[in-house]
């Protein structure tokens, strides 16, 4: 079964310091990967996806996740947070079943603090 | 605002009951994805279904069951009640069935089980 390894449940900047929220995942094969945000008592609300193509996926608000198949990563960054930033982060990977479906699998949650 | 609905917003029952959750996906999606989100598990994908059918089948207990009606809304039961099962359950909703689509999360249904 995929596993999604999200490491540090809590991880703390300045504001206009760099964010990084490191995703890796366990499949040999490039699944599609996702990002979500999490803001208290409402429900995720996608930030990126990569599917094909280019691996440097940009998302939004100044987010971005570069998807590194040798090390079955997909970290997420933003070069300068912000107050708003604060909030709860997901990745999450998806497989292919095999009976065709697609099973989606979230890591633990990164809880993004930002400091002014 | 996602476009999804989901109701009751919160649920507070007894153990051994059974409840039901309601999901309303965004007009045009096809396809309905069950959570749920509690801090022993964080996020569990439960069930799927696209276009009225069983689509993929995630770590849903034998006491949960959903389905999705003609008009694409669809339901969670969840029977036999235990302490355990007081969790955020959430749906999403997609257009595709494959998840390339982006997923739509409504705001949830907290339950808690007394």
């Amino acid at each position: 079964a995929q596993s999604v390894t999200q490491l540090g449940s809590h991880v703390s900047v300045s504001e206009g310091a760099l964010v990084l929220l490191r995703c890796n995942y366990s499949s040999s094969v490039p699944p599609y990967l996702f990002w979500y945000v999490q803001y208290p008592n409402q429900g995720l609300q996608l930030l990126l996806k990569y599917t094909t193509g280019a691996t440097l996926v940009k998302g939004i608000n100044g987010f971005e996740a570069e998807f590194k198949k040798s090390e079955t990563s997909f970290h997420l960054t933003k070069p300068s947070a912000h107050m708003s930033d604060a909030a709860e982060y997901f990745c999450a990977v998806s497989d292919r079943a095999s009976g065709g479906s697609y099973i989606p699998t979230f890591g633990r949650g990164t809880s993004l603090i930002v400091h002014p | 605002d996602s476009g999804v609905t989901q109701t009751p917003k919160h649920l507070i029952t007894a153990t051994g009951q059974r409840v039901t959750l309601r999901c309303s996906p965004r007009s045009g999606d096809l396809s309905v994805y069950w959570y749920q989100q509690s801090l022993d598990q964080g996020l569990q994908f439960l069930i799927q279904y696209y276009n009225g059918e069983e689509r993929a089948k995630g770590n849903i207990l034998e006491r949960f069951s959903a389905q999705q009606f003609p008009d694409l809304h669809s339901e969670l039961n969840l029977s036999s009640l235990e302490l355990g099962d007081s969790a955020l359950y959430f749906c999403a909703s997609s257009v595709w069935d494959d998840l390339r689509g982006q997923q739509y999360f409504g705001p949830g249904t907290r339950l808690t089980v007394l």
